[in-house]
């Protein structure tokens, strides 16, 4: 079964910009990395997704290099509210759907 | 937020009796999904389905049972609750599966205590 590593917890303080980085050496040609947030007592939300290069939207940005064996959700300025769990989840061929163990997120007033 | 419920959002039951968590969905995606969620373990698939009466096992599939008879509604079955089964259970939909884009819609998650 296909895995992903990303670092258990990570703290941060309001106003910096938050790296998270998720390890997926055996992607596939055709698959795609995509990244969730999860608060307490909620389900999973959908933040942002990408192939390679680079992507942005209004949340975050994410940094995939050439070899695609590694992926980086960049948070600009967080506040608070992004306190969270963040989960990296990359599609290996036809295998099922796996959500790792996360990453939690504690920002520090 | 995209048109998914669950029930119930709680419930307490006894080892060795029966539990239906019902997913319900007003977005017509294809595809529906069945997680757990417990501490250290993250969320893992139980089951999914890709259709209409079309269902398949997920990573953690033993002890549980599923059922889609209409596009709208996934049915996760306990046929004999157990207390390893105490955990949250969130259902999920998406348009679309595998090395395609997939961006799955989850629902509020249903918290089980098997006593």
């Amino acid at each position: 079964l296909a895995k992903t590593t990303q670092p258990i917890s990570m703290d941060s303080y309001e106003g910096q910009e938050v790296n998270i980085t998720c390890s997926h050496n055996n992607i596939a040609t055709n698959d795609y990395i995509t990244w969730y947030q999860q608060f307490p007592s909620q389900g999973p939300r959908f933040i942002i997704q990408g192939y390679k290069t680079k992507v942005t939207n209004e949340v975050a940005s994410l940094f995939i290099p050439a070899d695609r064996k590694s992926s980086t959700l960049s948070l600009p300025r967080v506040s608070l509210s992004d306190t969270a769990v963040y989960y990296c989840l990359v599609i290996f061929g036809n295998e099922k759907l796996t959500f790792g163990t996360g990453t939690r997120l504690t920002i520090i007033p | 937020d995209a048109g998914i419920t669950q029930s119930p959002r709680h419930k307490v039951t006894e080892t060795g009796t029966p539990v239906t968590l019902r997913c319900h969905q007003t977005e017509n995606h294809r595809y529906m999904y069945w997680y757990r969620q417990d501490p250290g373990h993250g969320l893992r698939l139980i089951h999914y389905s890709y259709g209409v009466k079309d269902t398949d096992k997920g990573e953690v599939s033993d002890g549980y049972s599923v059922s889609r008879s209409k596009t709208e509604d996934f049915l996760l079955t306990l046929e004999s609750a157990t207390s390893s089964q105490t955990s949250v259970y969130f259902c999920a939909i998406s348009e679309s599966w595998g090395a395609a884009r997939n961006e799955q819609f989850f629902g509020p998650g249903t918290r089980l205590t098997v006593l």
